[in-house]
């Protein structure tokens, strides 16, 4: 298996702009995670998705952000408009449900808005 | 509040020391505690532990959790550069995990 895939894996924007961040997860696995990740807050959950569908969008620290999963191999995090303080490496991770089996994930996307 | 913290935050040791990476957490309807190894890229999966006082082990890594007093250690052994990482754990609750802010392990050669 090709294990969970993102793109881009790098993005560099300026502030004002839009970001969209994409996800494949690992076949078979119906559970989506995305995460973000700076030095000063580790790795925080931004919206967990359950057989597509969006379970806990808590973590989303505001409107700004969006989260999509239009069918069980994609999923997408926008960003409108971006921020500097967006900048930090988004994660997407999935697993075959939940909390019970372990999360893969993937390469991540480094974002950094200027 | 749910809540890991991990010790120490940081630790510099030589090849061929042995370490022992902490992991407290409180967790509503807690069911398993996981480590990961996060070198410059994506974490990986070490262990899942859900019962208290079962060890696991995989090579020179083992774990074990302590589920009355609430912490999960991580032993390395004979430890090489290329185990040089962060280490996270993470405890889940009924469906999410919440991360620690990891241990930065460096091993010198």
């Amino acid at each position: 298996d090709a294990g969970v895939i993102q793109s881009p894996r790098h993005e560099v924007t300026e502030m004002g702009q839009e970001v969209t961040l994409r996800c494949k997860p690992i076949s078979g696995h119906n559970s989506l995670f995305w995460y973000r990740q700076t030095m000063m807050r580790g790795l925080e959950l931004l919206i967990y998705f359950n057989n597509n569908v969006p379970i806990d969008d808590s973590g989303m620290p505001e409107d700004r952000f969006s989260a999509k999963m239009p069918n069980a191999s994609f999923s997408t995090l926008k960003i409108q408009p971006s921020e500097p303080r967006d900048s930090a490496v988004y994660f997407c991770a999935s697993s075959f449900g939940g909390s019970r089996y372990e999360q893969y994930f993937g390469p991540g996307t480094r974002l950094t808005v200027t | 509040e749910d809540k890991v913290v991990q010790s120490p935050l940081s630790l510099v040791v030589h090849e061929g020391d042995t370490v022992t990476l902490n992991c407290s957490y409180e967790v509503t309807n807690f069911r398993s505690l996981l480590w990961y190894k996060q070198e410059k890229k994506a974490p990986t999966f070490l262990f899942m532990l859900t019962s208290s006082g079962i060890e696991k082990k995989s090579g020179r890594l083992s774990s074990i959790l302590d589920k009355k007093e609430l912490f999960s250690i991580l032993n390395i052994t004979a430890t090489q550069t290329g185990d040089s990482a962060v280490y996270l754990c993470a405890d889940s609750g009924t469906y999410k995990y919440i991360f620690g802010t990891g241990t930065r392990l460096k091993v010198l050669a």
